[in-house]
């Protein structure tokens, strides 16, 4: 079955304890992304992917490392959260059939809280 | 990147009854994605469009993009519960931005 796949799914944690969150695809996608959903902000994409060593900012960086050492798997790293990082997170993976053919496949979410 | 403005932000809408969302692009859309997500869970892909006038359908939810392509809506026709959740237009803008939602409440 075609999924996205992260972890934890809840997660709560204290102010400057590194933590990492998941993400791994099964369906051989080159461009994964994150995600950050806010309440009235909508989604806002915190880095993308194209492809295995190629990553690049999305519109909310700050605070966030990522790495994709593999096609599959696409880990976001907080070195040191903070309680503004509270948020729901995504994982998405996506097809790339030209510029304007992509539809993404999502995570379940991670729900972190950062007290 | 794309700012995306949706109307209304949320909605309540009698079980039967049609209901119609607006998404709104600063700029021309190349791609047009709508997404349905049920709280706290990920997103559905619904459908995507990509030319001017162009019209899509799926079920009971039929989605449009303008000609001039900076305006899309999502139209189901006799809601039902089922379709209670929060839908998200996506732009294709070499990456995807999306707009804040909507949230739909189907009342029985």
């Amino acid at each position: 079955e075609a999924q996205v796949t992260q972890n934890p799914r809840y997660l709560i944690t204290v102010t400057g304890k590194k933590l990492t969150v998941t993400c791994s695809q099964n369906m051989n996608h080159e461009y994964m992304s994150w995600y950050r959903q806010d309440p009235g902000l909508g989604l806002r994409q915190i880095y993308y992917s194209m492809n295995v060593e190629v990553t690049d900012k999305g519109d909310v960086p700050e605070g966030y490392k990522v790495s994709r050492k593999e096609k599959r798997n696409f880990p976001l790293i907080l070195e040191s959260p903070s309680p503004n990082q509270t948020s729901l997170y995504f994982c998405a993976s996506t097809t790339t059939g030209g510029a304007s053919s992509y539809e993404q496949y999502f995570g379940p979410g991670t729900r972190l809280t950062v007290t | 990147s794309q700012e995306l403005e949706q109307s209304p932000q949320s909605l309540i809408v009698q079980e039967g009854k049609n209901l119609t969302i607006n998404c709104t692009s600063s700029k021309t859309l190349y791609g047009l994605y709508w997404y349905k997500q049920k709280y706290g869970e990920g997103l559905i892909f619904l459908m995507m469009l990509q030319k001017g006038g162009e019209e899509k359908s799926h079920e009971k939810i039929t989605a449009k993009l303008d000609e001039k392509k900076q305006q899309s809506s999502l139209h189901i026709t006799a809601s039902q519960p089922s379709h209670a959740g929060i839908y998200l237009c996506g732009a294709d803008d070499y990456k995807l931005s999306f707009g804040a939602g909507t949230t739909v409440t189907v009342r029985a």
